[in-house]
Order: C-alpha cells, then sequence, then structure tokens
C-alpha cells in the first residue's frame, strides 16, 4: 500500500539557515512526488513536483527536492530560509492512472517549519 | 488568472443543519477533489469526480454527498452537519492524475 513518512513532525531554523524536510514513501512503482506548502487557514500551494527525468527537482520560492529512488526518498531543501517561510510543509505522493485511485494523493502528517529572526 | 475558488472562506452552520460549499474552476482540469482537514492533520479525501464520474472513498460517511453539474464547479453538501464535520474543506483539481491545485479552503464551524 502506498503511504508517505515524514519524520520530523516540527522543525525550527533560524533565518539565512538552510533547510532540509525528509520525507520516504512506499509505493510499487516509480511515483509521482509533491511538496506542497500551507499558511494558517490557508489552502495547499504546490512547491514543485517530480513525476520522471531528472532527479533534482526546482520549485517556486528558491526551493528544490531530489528524488532519491535507492532510499525512497524526497526531501525538500532551501539554502537559505526567510522568515515569510514558516508554514506547514506536506510530502505526497500520487497515484498514477489506475482506474478508482486515479490521481489520490497520499499526504504524509506534515512538517510544521519555525524560523526564529 | 486561473485559479480554484471556494465559498465561503468561513461558514457557521447549527448542528444538523444542512450545509452546501461551493467550489468553481477557471483551469479547465477535468478533475475535482473534496478534501476534508481537521486541525494539525492532513488533507482526507473524501470523494473526487473524473469528468462526470463520481467516486466515493469507502470512509467517506453518508451524511456527506457532492454534486458536479457542470466542469467548473463543484459541490460539497453536508446533509446534517456534526461537532465531528468543524474542519477546513479543501477543493482540489488536477488534469487526469497530474498534479493537484488546491482552493483557498472553507472552514466550516458547527454550534
Amino acid at each position: 500500500a502506498q503511504s508517505v513518512t515524514q519524520p520530523d513532525i516540527h522543525i525550527t531554523v533560524s533565518e539565512g539557515a538552510s533547510l532540509e524536510l525528509r520525507c520516504n514513501y512506499s509505493y510499487g512503482a516509480t511515483p509521482y512526488l509533491f511538496w506542497y506548502v500551507q499558511s494558517p487557514g490557508q489552502g495547499l500551494q504546490l512547491l514543485l513536483k517530480y513525476f520522471s527525468g531528472d532527479t533534482l527537482v526546482q520549485g517556486i520560492k528558491g526551493f528544490e527536492a531530489e528524488f532519491k529512488r535507492s532510499q525512497s526518498s524526497f526531501n525538500l531543501r532551501k539554502p537559505s530560509v526567510h522568515w515569510s517561510d514558516a508554514a506547514e510543509y506536506f510530502c505526497a505522493v500520487g497515484a498514477k492512472n489506475r482506474g478508482s485511485t486515479l490521481g489520490r494523493l497520499y499526504f504524509g502528517r506534515g512538517t510544521q517549519l519555525t524560523v526564529w529572526p | 488568472d486561473a485559479m480554484v475558488i471556494q465559498n465561503p472562506r468561513y461558514q457557521v452552520t447549527q448542528f444538523g443543519k444542512p450545509v452546501t460549499l461551493s467550489c468553481s474552476q477557471t483551469l479547465n482540469h477535468n478533475v475535482m477533489y473534496w478534501y476534508q482537514q481537521k486541525s494539525s492533520q492532513a488533507p482526507k479525501l473524501l470523494f473526487h469526480y473524473y469528468d462526470k464520474d463520481f467516486n466515493n472513498e469507502a470512509d467517506t460517511p453518508d451524511n456527506f454527498q457532492s454534486r458536479r453539474p457542470n466542469t467548473s464547479f463543484c459541490f460539497l453538501d453536508i446533509r446534517s452537519p456534526g461537532l465531528g464535520d468543524a474542519a477546513m474543506y479543501l477543493c482540489a483539481t488536477s488534469i487526469r492524475d497530474r498534479a493537484q491545485y488546491f482552493g483557498p479552503g472553507t472552514r466550516l464551524l458547527v454550534l
């Protein structure tokens, strides 16, 4: 069965520091992978996605993620965090075109990011 | 700009009083989804429409229903809201199995 693990519930970093949010997945084939960000009281915004090809994916707001098949990981990184990056981050695996599971997203539990000034 | 719009942003209803949440999209995506998100939890898929085909999740309560009268609009009907239904309701759209784009959500409060 498909599943996503985000082992860190809460991470605190100082502004300007580098950031890495971990994501591991379980899926029967090469998955579609996503990172979303959610600010309080808002919907989810797509940061980046991986479907195929280059395993290092660039996203919006200076974020990037690397797909590592051998480790079943899709960690999110940013070299220098800004105070406005404080939010909740969700990693998700997307089901490919297979009947009733079409397009379904399997979400991790989320990682809450706090940024110290 | 192409987008997903949800109305209202905040909805207060009384216990047992039917409520309808609205979602519209200008992206012309063929798939629309409804999620329920409770505090500090990941979104939970309730159902989705692939074009006109309705797909209900096995654990979605019968209290929740949906309508999609056309490509652009989708509604979530809660027939008899209970206190446990208070949550953020998120609408999302996609083209087939590609990336989902979310609306801002509707916060539902049940009194």
